[in-house]
């Protein structure tokens, strides 16, 4: 069955400083990846999405990430954090075959402070 | 375009009571989904509807039931709540189920 790790649980950063938070899975063919983020009482949006192509994808707001299939690692990342990015970050898969779920990650609460 | 909506925003009740969680899109989405979401859990997925006229099972289906009403709506009911499925509860939906999925905002369910 697939897996979706996310390493940090929680990240407590200053504004200017770079982040980058780690996202594993486990599956061995072609994967549809993504990237979630849950402001305070909202609901997910989508951050930036995998599906092929260039391995390094940029979504809003500055962030970005890089597919490694070697590593089965999806790695968000953003060079400078600000204050209103803090918030709840998921990674989610899903097996690139009809009728597979998408699995999300356990998530990383960011916090960033001012 | 509201996207995906969820009614109600909050929810209370005592254990053994039922209701229905509606959720409804306008974006012609084929696909819907409900999860669940838990402190530290992330979000798990309860029924998913990959097109209308179909309902499956997801990673944590016991003690819910769900109706694809059409198109656009899809249900989740809870026959007789327990304390274990207080939970925030969200519906999305896309075009195929390997694509994009949109969220709604959210049920904030409390069973005594």
């Amino acid at each position: 069955a697939q897996s979706v790790s996310q390493h940090n649980h929680h990240v407590i950063l200053s504004e200017a400083a770079s982040l980058e938070l780690g996202c594993n899975y486990s599956y061995g063919g072609t994967v549809n990846l993504f990237w979630y983020v849950q402001y305070p009482g909202q609901h997910l949006q989508l951050l930036l999405k995998y599906f092929s192509g260039d391995p390094l994808v940029k979504g809003i707001k500055g962030f970005e990430a890089e597919f490694i299939k070697s590593k089965f690692s999806f790695n968000l990342r953003k060079p400078s954090v600000q204050w209103s990015d803090t918030a709840e970050y998921f990674c989610a898969v899903n097996a690139n075959q009809a009728g597979t779920a998408l699995i999300f990650g356990k998530g990383t609460t960011l916090s960033v402070s001012s | 375009n509201a996207g995906v909506t969820q009614t109600p925003k909050f929810q209370v009740l005592k254990t053994g009571q039922s209701m229905t969680l509606q959720c409804a899109q306008d974006m012609n989405h084929n696909s819907m989904y409900w999860y669940r979401q838990d402190p530290g859990m992330g979000l798990r997925l309860i029924y998913y509807s990959a097109s209308e006229g179909t309902t499956d099972k997801g990673e944590v289906p016991n003690g819910y039931n769900v109706s694809r009403l059409n198109k656009r709506e899809f249900s989740l009911r809870l026959e007789s709540a327990a304390p274990s499925q207080t939970s925030v509860y969200f519906c999305a939906s896309s075009w195929g189920d390997l694509d994009t999925q949109y969220f709604g905002p959210g049920t904030r369910l409390t069973v005594l």
